[in-house]
């Protein structure tokens, strides 16, 4: 079963617009990460928010974590064609839960040249 | 570093056929997890391995499912008897959890699709 939603489920826009991307999720947890995946590849580790963290920031790429919300929000700034792919959220539950990831259905964004 | 690697990385088979997929992790990592993706779907948990101990899996994973990971280091995941709706990617990632290089992520290999006819 799957931890969370993502909305949007597809979101397109612009090169040079910014992306924005909400995760929901149901439990308590370690901490969230997400996850960008290109058509019929593996995924590949973009940030890592901790459970007592607000926002984090990583190039141009800024998460927010609002715990007593039990959501996430993964913004994308200055998108560009390359990043045309699928973005996941993944909560981890902990030591208790095998450290294991527990994935959202990923919204799906087309940036358009 | 190579990687986490799979092989293959497409499969067709027929109906009731066993088909079994590998995975490499990153050496020296000792957690290896099995994950399954539909089309349009996130990745879901299947089990995932301590060195060689098995130690959890997921409802997902019925009888006809078996991983293994005897020495610690690669891990196969077989499926007997294979039916349509086994056709998914089967994703693997490891991590070196536990130690003083686990970050928490998970490294990702490209995965193996699995196309039952």
């Amino acid at each position: 079963s799957q931890q969370g939603e993502e909305d949007p489920q597809a979101l397109s826009i612009q090169e040079g617009e910014n992306a924005t991307m909400n995760c929901s999720y149901k439990t308590s947890i370690n901490n969230l990460q997400w996850y960008r995946q290109n058509s019929g590849r593996g995924l590949v580790h973009l940030i890592l928010i901790r459970s007592n963290e607000r926002e984090k920031h990583s190039g141009r790429l800024r998460v927010t974590l609002d715990t007593s919300k039990k959501s996430s929000s993964l913004l994308i700034t200055a998108s560009r064609a390359a990043d045309t792919a699928s973005y996941f959220c993944a909560t981890d539950g902990g030591k208790a839960a095998g450290n294991k990831l527990t994935f959202g259905g990923g919204t799906r964004v087309l940036v358009k040249p | 570093d190579t990687g986490v690697s799979q092989d293959p990385r497409h499969k067709i088979t027929k109906r009731g056929q066993n088909v079994t997929f590998r995975c490499d992790p990153i050496s020296e990592h000792n957690r290896l997890y099995w994950y399954r993706q539909t089309l349009g779907q996130g990745p879901e948990f299947l089990t995932y391995f301590q060195n060689e101990a098995q130690l959890e899996k997921s409802r997902l994973l019925s009888d006809r499912f078996s991983a293994e990971r005897p020495k610690g280091s690669f891990s196969t995941l077989e499926i007997q008897r294979t039916e349509q709706g086994d056709s998914a990617m089967y994703l693997c990632a490891s991590s070196p959890q536990g130690t003083g290089s686990y970050t928490g992520e998970l490294f990702f290999g490209e995965g193996s699709r699995l196309t039952v006819l």
